[in-house]
């Protein structure tokens, strides 16, 4: 089974608008760790966010924000008035403590392919 | 954060051959990882980069094909032996710092003719 499902597999939208991106993920540890990424075109991965598990309360970053609820294993990611710029493809991750010496190993989604439209 | 850079950025290679790729971090990171990226798809763990001992691979990959060096706590190699057209991809290195962040070098574009 999938640890990290990314049901949206592209989304499309004008500039602008809001989009929320789902992030659902699988895990039988209390403590973990969760993250976005954004890979734009030009292939380099960035790091967006880091979320753990005994932490709830919601971020925002500028336009970004993100929604953490445990009840419903989700981190779901909002861009606000979204730009061309935001264009890109976000991957979820999930990184759960195993693995040699309790190391936490990384899963991510599929990733969600975003296009804003001028 | 840390900051990873990985040598080199792309390469083409012919079948049959090896290209041994390095991942420099500015920082000391606990863990090292090795990821592989096929064109659209999701990032795959090839293994664990341990510190001075063999590293930790995941289902499908082996040492012999992929071997990987952690000599110290910034710097690491990962090795693709007998290279084939399949094995063209992204390897993208990656580290975890104290503060549980992960950071990404910006990939090796490997293209096996």
């Amino acid at each position: 089974a999938q640890k990290v499902t990314q049901a949206q597999t592209e989304i499309s939208v004008v500039e602008k608008e809001d989009v929320t991106l789902d992030c659902v993920y699988e895990t039988r540890d209390t403590t973990y760790y969760l993250f976005w990424y954004k890979q734009p075109p030009s292939g380099e991965l960035v790091f967006l966010i880091r979320r753990n598990s005994f932490d709830e309360q919601n971020e925002i970053s500028g336009r970004y924000s993100w929604n953490f609820q445990k009840s419903t294993s989700s981190f779901n990611f909002t861009i606000t008035a979204s730009q061309v710029v935001d264009s890109a493809v976000y991957f979820c991750a999930l990184s759960e403590q195993g693995g040699t010496g309790g190391s936490y190993i990384p899963t991510f989604g599929r990733g969600t392919s975003l296009i804003v439209h001028p | 954060s840390a900051v990873i850079s990985q040598k080199p950025s792309r390469d083409i290679c012919q079948r049959g051959t090896s290209l041994t790729i390095q991942c420099q971090v500015d920082s000391q990171v606990t863990m090292m990882f090795w990821y592989r990226q096929q064109p659209g798809q999701s990032l795959t763990l090839i293994a664990t980069a341990n510190q001075g001992s063999e590293a930790t691979y995941e289902s499908g990959f082996v040492i012999d094909k992929f071997p990987i060096s952690r000599p110290n706590l910034t710097f690491s190699t990962l090795t693709v032996s007998n290279m084939s057209p399949e094995d063209s991809s992204i390897y993208l290195c990656s580290g975890w710092t104290d503060t549980y962040e992960q950071y990404f070098g910006p990939g090796t574009r490997l293209t096996v003719t």
